[in-house]
């Protein structure tokens, strides 16, 4: 079935740090990757996805790229934000959207000021 | 809009008891699903529904009943809450063409059995 690793927190950066959250993903054919954000006492919102190979999605500074070849999917930030702290989810579709997304254990980011 | 709404936001049963976490959306969306979060697990598929009269189970359906009578509402229902079933529920709902795989989640219910 298909599954999604993700490194497990709590990632700790000082504001304005660079950051890599590491997503992995096993699925058959060709799954659509998402990245949701969980602000605290909130439900998720979507970060940015992306569709086919080779695609990057990007939204507020975030991006990551479609490696099909590594089958990966690492969220990147430039320089982070303490606003930026919330748990990041790496997700995948790979059923057209009909039956739901399958997450990762999600990833909680701290950021220091 | 108020996208997907649930309520109630929290919630404490007790062992045995049974109940149902209301969830409706009016973006008009075909598909809707029911996921479960609990710490370090992720969220995890309950139930999911293509459209109205039509439901299927997802990953982990057991102890939980949904029904779909209209394309707006899918509540989910909790039979005989058990300790297992504490967990913070979220309601999802995505588009069945142009952006389908792209899912709008309500602000979730926290329920504790006891």
């Amino acid at each position: 079935g298909d599954s999604v690793t993700q490194m497990e927190g709590p990632v700790t950066l000082s504001e304005e740090a660079f950051l890599t959250i590491n997503c992995t993903y096993t699925a058959t054919g060709y799954p659509s990757l998402f990245w949701y954000v969980q602000y605290p006492g909130e439900g998720l919102q979507l970060l940015l996805k992306a569709t086919k190979a080779d695609d990057k999605g990007s939204n507020k500074g975030f991006e990551a790229t479609y490696r099909k070849e590594t089958t990966s999917f690492h969220l990147e930030k430039g320089s982070v934000q303490v606003s930026d702290s919330a748990v990041y989810f790496c997700a995948l579709s790979s059923g057209g959207g009909a039956d739901g997304l399958t997450f990762g254990k999600g990833t909680h980011l701290i950021i220091q000021p | 809009n108020a996208g997907v709404t649930q309520t109630p936001k929290f919630q404490v049963l007790k062992t045995g008891q049974s109940m149902t976490l209301q969830c409706a959306q009016d973006m008009n969306h075909e598909y809707m699903s029911w996921y479960r979060q609990d710490p370090g697990m992720g969220l995890r598929l309950i139930h999911y529904s293509v459209g109205a009269g039509i439901t299927d189970q997802g990953e982990v359906p057991n102890g939980y009943n949904v029904s779909r009578s209209t394309t707006e509402d899918f509540p989910l229902r909790l039979l005989s809450a058990a300790p297992s079933q504490t967990s913070v529920y979220f309601c999802a709902s995505s588009a069945s063409s142009g952006n389908q795989e792209t899912q709008y989640f309500g602000p979730g219910t926290r329920l504790l059995v006891l």
